[in-house]
């Protein structure tokens, strides 16, 4: 069964840039497979996908967030990242990094879930 | 806003069935999967795309969908159902993932 762990800095300044790893355990991530996610949830209120990353380094982004976003794997350590860009409070929010398999069709969905991390834009 | 819509709350007496909704075009095309979230934990997946319960979730959990409107039915709501539910899909465009804004479902 696949594992998921966010780490990074709880408290960011705004205007800076938001940093966060996720790592997998309990699967290879170079053999394929999952799209690796980042989704985010603002204090009380829902659920938003920032976007994902597959194996091979292909990615896609939410266009409401695509100028200031970057995920980046590395599967010698079976990690992937996020970094987002000049943020400000409404970026405040728990970040969540999700497995999503590939499966055959269109029909995609979130597995596994991280515990979540939260960060803080503050100065 | 989001392009999947769910009403914000829906309550149910122990033992009932309940159905919660999610309304969006994109769900005419593509399939929905549902996210149960309780307080402070992270969402867990209890309908996959293909109306398949993951290994662990109790069999009173189904999912549905016709038109422009994905469902998710719990039959015979128990307790510890009492959660946020979150239902996914793509977008209007297909390429990008959106979520509903969730609806509380209170168990009486």
């Amino acid at each position: 069964q696949v594992q998921l762990q966010e780490s990074g800095p709880g408290l960011v300044k705004p205007s800076q840039t938001l940093s966060l790893t996720c790592t997998v355990s309990g699967g290879s991530m170079s053999s394929g497979g999952y799209y690796w996610n980042w989704i985010r949830q603002h204090p009380g209120k829902g659920l938003e996908w920032i976007g994902y990353i597959y194996y091979s380094g292909s990615t896609n982004y939410n266009p409401s967030l695509k100028s200031r976003v970057i995920i980046g794997i590395d599967t010698s350590k079976n990690q992937f990242s996020l970094e987002l860009n000049s943020v400000t409070a409404a970026d405040t929010a728990v970040y969540y990094c999700a497995s999503m398999p590939w499966v055959v069709g269109a029909t995609r969905y979130f597995d596994y879930w991280g515990q979540g991390a939260l960060v803080t834009v503050s100065s | 806003s989001s392009e999947l819509t769910q009403g914000p709350a829906v309550s149910v007496a122990l033992g009932q069935t309940v159905r919660i909704t999610c309304q969006g075009d994109s769900l005419r095309r593509y399939d929905a999967s549902w996210y149960q979230q309780k307080p402070g934990q992270a969402p867990v997946l209890v309908i996959d795309g293909r109306n398949n319960r993951p290994s662990g979730i109790p069999v009173r959990f189904s999912g549905s969908r016709s038109g422009n409107t994905a469902s998710l039915t719990i039959t015979g709501a128990q307790a510890e159902d009492e959660s946020d539910y979150y239902c996914n899909s793509r977008d209007s465009s297909g390429y990008y993932w959106v979520f509903g804004g969730g609806t509380k479902l209170t168990v009486l």
